[in-house]
């Protein structure tokens, strides 16, 4: 019963280069968030997505990133033409459906993908 | 906007002493209010949460606290272990078209041994 799985674990890109960064969510969850976290900062949301859907991508920026969730296979967070800046831990979490009544689905977190812009 | 401060940044406590982390938020809507805990190399995981209606909540060696009048919360961590040394996220939820959530900046917690 694996939990949500993020690949690689450590991405080296150059400056110019893309990253793609993928996560595949718990058995079962259809729902999809991507965070990104700076050093000695909290998660910041980026996108929220559902099976071929995005749902809301009020904290992605408009150029250079995008994001998917296919029918089928991982999410991809996709980064061109990467800066320094774009340095960061990027985590995605995932949920099911959700259940009726439930006030929270609870959100579980992969181990993250540490992105290096050298 | 939406926002959650959190207190301390960092917080050295000695094993078998409390540790307490603080949070405040700004949008009154949000009605549930999670804590995480991140290990190093690892992803946030859920340890403890709150709901609005509630205004203490306990499990073990944790608990949480919510002032929603004065839209603060708190975690407490009794009698403390070196295996509590982590980050600590405190977060504010809300339902909006899906489950919304702010995390704050998060508490460095170190136990000394």
């Amino acid at each position: 019963n694996a939990g949500v799985m993020q690949n690689p674990r450590h991405l080296v890109r150059r400056r110019g280069q893309e990253a793609r960064l993928r996560c595949s969510p718990m058995k079962g969850h259809s729902h999809v968030y991507w965070y990104r976290q700076l050093p000695e900062e909290g998660l910041k949301f980026m996108v929220y997505l559902q099976k071929e859907n995005i749902i809301d991508e009020s904290g992605m920026p408009k150029e250079r990133f995008s994001a998917e969730f296919p029918k089928e296979g991982p999410s991809i967070l996709r980064i061109q033409q990467v800066v320094r800046g774009d340095s960061a831990a990027y985590f995605c979490a995932s949920h099911h459906s959700g259940l009726a009544g439930v006030l929270f689905n609870e959100q579980f977190f992969g181990p993250g993908t540490r992105l290096t812009v050298l | 906007g939406e926002n959650v401060e959190q207190h301390p940044s960092t917080l050295s406590v000695q094993e078998g002493d409390s540790a307490v982390i603080k949070c405040t938020y700004s949008d009154s809507a949000s009605n549930y209010f999670p804590w995480y805990k991140q290990e190093l190399g690892k992803g946030p995981q859920l340890i403890i949460d709150i709901r609005s209606n509630v205004g203490e909540k306990k499990d073990q060696r944790i608990a949480v606290t919510l002032n929603k009048t004065a839209k603060h919360f708190s975690l407490h961590i009794t009698e403390t272990q070196p295996e509590d040394s982590a980050v600590y996220f405190c977060a504010a939820y809300k339902k909006t078209s899906y489950d919304k959530v702010i995390f704050g900046p998060g508490t460095s917690l170190s136990v000394i041994p």
